[in-house]
């Protein structure tokens, strides 16, 4: 099936570090969000992207919304031991019942 | 407000059996969306039910099919399974439309031995 291409893969990063990651498509997305994953758990949504440009933050997290509505990218700052896990990224092309297109994920670890 | 509970969390089944996964919506959502996520992986839409109906569906053969309840609960069943049906399953619910009140459960792993 179809997945979204998200990188790095993995990272390794000290505490305290700023992180950054991405995810691109072939096809244009209406909707990104952006999903956390800890073991034995199911994604949690941690922002959701509307409109192409958009820029949003929850906290330390910011993500935006590629203008050409072919990507997106989130960023956490000044990381803690607490920010591990898998984040996804996730598209919807049109709005509404749609469902979501996954990438494949970017494992966080992060050194103390 | 009670989120979203799937069953069982684990189970082995042997190759050619069937099996039956069972999930319950958040209170208030109406639409179910069953995901399989292999290892390694991002999560990969298998179906949707609303209103007892599905409503759109993956890449995934007919031996793959669902239920959905008057209480919105809903169930996957997957018949023949094969190795490759070894994954992580996982069920989501929503109000229709409303892709902020998407709300994932913990999954069952299924293991075809």
């Amino acid at each position: 099936g179809q997945q979204l291409n998200q990188s790095p893969q993995s990272m390794f990063i000290q505490e305290g570090e700023d992180v950054s990651m991405n995810c691109t498509s072939s096809s244009i997305f209406n909707t990104w969000l952006w999903y956390k994953q800890e073991p034995g758990e199911g994604p949690v949504l941690l922002i959701a992207l509307y409109k192409a440009g958009e820029l949003t933050s929850n906290g330390r997290l910011t993500a935006q919304f590629g203008i050409t509505r072919k990507d997106s990218f989130l960023n956490i700052s000044a990381s803690i031991p607490s920010d591990v896990g898998i984040y996804f990224c996730a598209g919807q092309s049109q709005s509404g019942n749609t469902p979501l297109v996954f990438g494949k994920g970017t494992r966080l670890s992060v050194i103390a | 407000e009670t989120g979203v509970t799937q069953s069982p969390t684990h189970l082995i089944k042997t190759r050619g059996q069937q099996v039956t996964l069972r999930c319950s919506s958040q209170s208030g959502h109406n639409t179910v969306s069953w995901y399989q996520q292999a290892l390694g992986q991002g999560p990969q839409f298998i179906f949707q039910y609303y209103r007892e109906e599905e409503n759109g569906r993956g890449n995934f053969p007919p031996r793959f099919s669902g239920l959905q309840f008057p209480n919105y609960s809903s169930e996957l069943n997957v018949n023949a399974l094969e190795l490759d049906d070894s994954a992580l399953y996982l069920c989501a619910s929503s109000f229709l439309g409303e892709l902020q009140g998407y709300t994932f459960g913990s999954g069952t792993r299924l293991t075809v031995v």
